[in-house]
């Protein structure tokens, strides 16, 4: 099973609020978890990643929560700003296979 | 260190013909990945390749074909193109090695099927 589910397809915070997406995956295999950040009519850019033998990482406003034995992993962002508004995309890697991405996240900040 | 770099950003082409797109990868990158975006689809998967040979391939037909060259940089083309073909082309370089990694992405050929 090479598919990761992403919630929630929207999501609209209040500058300052947290933001938070959720992802599930089924394929034990996968060894690396980035999270990427796309404006449009620009390529996703990596914002953050993590490895299945870390539960959290955080840098700066973005934490990532791991939860192996769930097969789960979110982003937390915090203080959220009207700048961090883009569509985020989770994403499962194993060694030679290609980037497995969930269906993306719409986050809208307003001010 | 420069980024990856997509060439067009944008191309429109005529629906039966056959088309082009260029990725160069971050410097000492060995694997290049296209992935297919449309608003209705998501990031699809295309291909892989690394060191000069597919690596891995995704759900596409075989109208969709890539190369990549020794200095790593890669080519996909597209022929007989179809209206549905329209969408983002992004691809992603990444070292490449036995365990995931981070995969850098260029800005993406907007393509436009007329």
């Amino acid at each position: 099973q090479q598919q990761v589910k992403q919630s929630p397809q929207s999501l609209i915070v209040q500058k300052g609020g947290i933001s938070i997406i959720n992802c599930a995956y089924e394929n034990t295999a996968f060894d690396y978890f980035p999270w990427y950040q796309q404006f449009p009519g620009k390529g996703p850019a990596l914002l953050i990643a993590i490895r299945p033998d870390v539960s959290e990482k955080k840098e700066g406003r973005f934490t990532i929560s791991f939860n192996k034995s769930a097969k789960q992993f979110s982003l937390h962002i915090m203080d959220s700003q009207p700048g961090d508004s883009a569509t985020y995309f989770c994403a499962a890697i194993t060694g030679r296979r290609a980037l497995t991405f969930g269906s993306g996240t719409r986050l809208q900040v307003q001010p | 260190k420069a980024g990856v770099t997509q060439t067009p950003r944008y191309l429109i082409k005529t629906r039966g013909q056959q088309v082009t797109l260029s990725c160069s990868p971050i410097s000492g990158h060995r694997s290049v990945s296209w992935y297919q975006q449309t608003p209705g689809q998501g990031l699809q998967f295309l291909f892989e390749y690394f060191s000069e040979t597919q690596r891995n391939k995704g759900n596409f037909p075989g109208r969709f074909s890539g190369r990549q060259f020794s200095n790593s940089r890669s080519e996909m083309n597209v022929s007989t193109l179809e209206l549905g073909d329209s969408a983002l082309y992004l691809c992603a370089s990444s070292l490449g090695g036995n365990t995931g990694t981070e995969a850098f992405f260029g800005q993406g050929t907007r393509l436009t099927a007329v």
